[in-house]
């Protein structure tokens, strides 16, 4: 069993929709982050929490510690949202190396 | 742009040939970590500095895989005597403090 594990695994939607992306691990973290990954490879940080919620633009990101538990939902989903969302966390304990372990990503693709 | 980068982004080569990968992390960060990302998975922690220290390296970093951050600014990521399943895309990621891990834009490696 991997230590992060995201569903759904790939994700079909109509644009406009509210997209909701699971994150579940089962190590102590000190951090999650969300990631973006587009066609080509590249990555790009949407967030880095470790308590609550947060909000950026459409995007918006909770954590439950107690629950071992994030989620990453987008609101108004656009077509230029399709690409790959992985789920990291930073092990708690790794003062200093800030090394993650990865979700294998969710597949989500925004029909117009 | 003062992001990160990496160096070629694209490299094939046949088995047997050695290959070196730059990475340019963005200039006031101290920490600098390589994955690797193989098809349809997640990243994988291969190593990483702090400085010019190496710090730790993952298991799956074999006796073929050397990685240098000679003066604790741009490192070097190289394998010897490629095999097939070598192929993927390498990323590299900086950081500083507690901010989070900015990922560079990867090389694709294809062994042929």
């Amino acid at each position: 069993k991997n230590e992060v594990e995201q569903s759904p695994q790939n994700l079909t939607a109509q644009e406009g929709e509210f997209i909701t992306i699971n994150c579940s691990y089962s190590v102590g973290i000190s951090a999650l982050h969300w990631l973006q990954q587009h066609p080509g490879g590249g990555i790009v940080s949407l967030f880095m929490l470790s308590s609550g919620k947060k909000k950026h633009g459409r995007l918006i990101a909770t954590i439950n510690i107690q629950e071992k538990h994030s989620s990453l939902h987008i609101t108004a989903s656009h077509p230029r949202d399709s690409a790959v969302y992985i789920c990291a966390v930073r092990l708690g304990g790794s003062f200093g190396n800030e090394k993650l372990t990865f979700g294998t990503g969710t597949r989500l693709t925004i029909i117009p | 742009d003062t992001g990160v980068s990496q160096d070629p982004r694209h490299k094939i080569t046949k088995r047997g040939q050695n290959v070196t990968f730059r990475c340019d992390p963005i200039s006031e960060h101290n920490r600098l970590y390589w994955y690797r990302q193989t098809l349809g998975q997640g990243p994988e922690f291969l190593t990483y500095f702090q400085n010019e220290a190496q710090l730790e390296k993952s298991r799956l970093l074999s006796d073929r895989f050397s990685a240098e951050r000679p003066k604790g600014s741009f490192s070097t990521l190289e394998i010897q005597r490629t095999e097939q399943g070598d192929s993927a895309m390498y990323l590299c990621a900086s950081s500083f403090g507690a901010l989070g891990q900015y990922f560079g834009p990867g090389t694709r490696l294809t062994v042929t």
